[in-house]
């Protein structure tokens, strides 16, 4: 019963690639975020959507955009892939914070 | 500002021996408070949330408002607790504020 959905578990571009991570999420949510994680920084926010065609940048937004053209799909794009973007990233989903988020699998992104 | 902080990056106990996950917060309202965790190979998971009250696999979590933490305790740790604990605080637009996390392994 998976609920939302990372189109990729590992992926491995070359640095200048245009990078895209797909996330679906099938619980009719409003709010959708895309993080990155790394060791000993925890989660950062990279965007988020509380409605489709809205996006908001999040902490770290710099070499980064989203797309949210349907509810249930947010897109992270990496404009031009850079060795420092290697990290993993998660999507996730919420229709009221008190009900807490639903992550995806995660997008183990490595640019070399 | 708002703020989450989890001062511990590592902590390990021995199986049966208490646990206790510290989180510390700076927000100016009336705050709302969770604890998420990731198992090994797993997705990030809500593990509790202040509001409910409640016990999730011998694990609470008591607000105190005059500290201003949220740490999560169990009495008896097992193996099968070993994971990466995320503390995160509500802040507008369903935003969360994370800590940086703490690992914790269980020994046997």
């Amino acid at each position: 019963d998976v609920k939302v959905t990372q189109s990729s578990r590992y992926l491995v571009k070359r640095t200048g690639e245009k990078v895209f991570l797909e996330c679906v999420q099938d619980m009719d949510h409003e709010n959708m975020f895309w993080y990155r994680q790394d060791p000993g920084l925890g989660l950062r926010l990279i965007y988020f959507s509380y409605d489709v065609k809205m996006k908001e940048k999040g902490d770290i937004p710099e070499g980064y955009s989203v797309s949210r053209e349907k509810k249930e799909r947010f897109s992270l794009i990496l404009e031009s892939a850079s060795t420092n973007q290697t990290s993993m990233y998660l999507c996730a989903s919420t229709s009221s914070g008190v009900l807490g988020y639903t992550f995806g699998s995660g997008t183990r992104l490595t640019v070399v | 500002a708002q703020r989450v902080t989890q001062p511990e990056k590592l902590l390990s106990v021995f199986k049966g021996a208490p646990v206790e996950l510290k989180c510390n917060y700076s927000y100016s309202g009336s705050p709302e408070l969770f604890w998420y965790v990731q198992y090994s190979r797993q997705r990030l998971q809500l593990l509790l949330r202040h509001i409910s009250r409640e016990s999730i696999k011998g694990f609470t979590a008591d607000l105190n408002k005059g500290e201003t933490s949220f740490h999560l305790k169990k009495p008896f740790a097992q193996e099968e607790d070993s994971a990466m604990y995320y503390c995160a605080l509500e802040g507008s637009n369903y935003q969360l504020i994370w800590g940086a996390g703490t690992k914790l392994i269980i020994k046997p």
